[in-house]
């Protein structure tokens, strides 16, 4: 099974821009791994931010955005807002299955 | 609008068989993949399973051998079971709707204790 590579922590300041990251242990994540990122919040369900690598829900604030970036999965916050310190998931799906990253804890600070 | 509503028990004893059902109310479950995923406490979360409505399943190879998913299309629900449970699978269990996951079931906090 493949494992996804998340940063386990990252720091943002309030109106700063941070870039998480989600890498595949079979190589470069394509656009076939329909990449997913997700939020949660403590006590909180999962959201979805992040669908088909850079597709947006209608729920999902403009300040993020999804991408290739190096041969990883990118998820972009620009102008961190104090209610974004959550933690964050991204999915990879392969033939078969899907597997979660660990997360990233990101704090703004 | 597409609810998800799940239930199921939520204390086992190791050996036994976990059962958990996910409704689906606001819309059909034709057309997409149902997923099942936990989070055991204060850990990240793991993708269990899913089923499409024609019966199509993927899962988990680590957990391949004790889960069961299936899904009745006139109740408009799908279940997930778990067999030979221990310690290790206790955890916040949940349906979504799998791709674009943009509907969730509000978790089923699932304890395996003797």
């Amino acid at each position: 099974q493949a494992v996804v590579t998340q940063e386990p922590s990252l720091t943002v300041s309030p109106g700063g821009t941070v870039t998480l990251t989600c890498g595949s242990s079979t190589g470069a994540v394509t656009s076939g791994h329909y990449a997913y990122w997700f939020q949660q919040k403590p006590g909180q369900a999962p959201r979805t931010l992040i669908y088909d690598t850079s597709d947006k829900h209608s729920w999902t604030p403009a300040r993020f955005s999804g991408s290739l970036l190096g041969g990883k999965a990118a998820l972009t916050l620009s102008g961190a807002q104090p209610e974004d310190e959550a933690d964050y998931y991204c999915l990879l799906s392969y033939s078969g299955g899907r597997v979660f990253g660990g997360g990233t804890k990101l704090t703004v600070l | 609008q597409v609810q998800l509503q799940q239930w199921g028990a939520g204390l086992l004893k190791p050996s036994e068989t976990l059962s958990l059902m996910c409704a689906v109310s606001g819309g059909s479950v034709n057309g997409h993949f149902w997923s099942w995923i936990r989070q055991p406490p204060g850990k990240g979360l793991e993708w269990i399973g899913e089923i499409h409505h024609a019966g199509s399943i993927n899962f988990n190879p680590s957990l391949k051998s004790r889960v069961a998913i299936s899904v009745d299309t006139s109740k408009k629900q799908f279940s997930l079971k778990l067999t030979s449970v221990t310690a290790a699978d206790t955890a916040l269990y949940y349906c979504a709707r799998s791709r674009p996951f943009d509907y969730w079931g509000q978790g089923t906090l699932v304890t395996v204790s003797s």
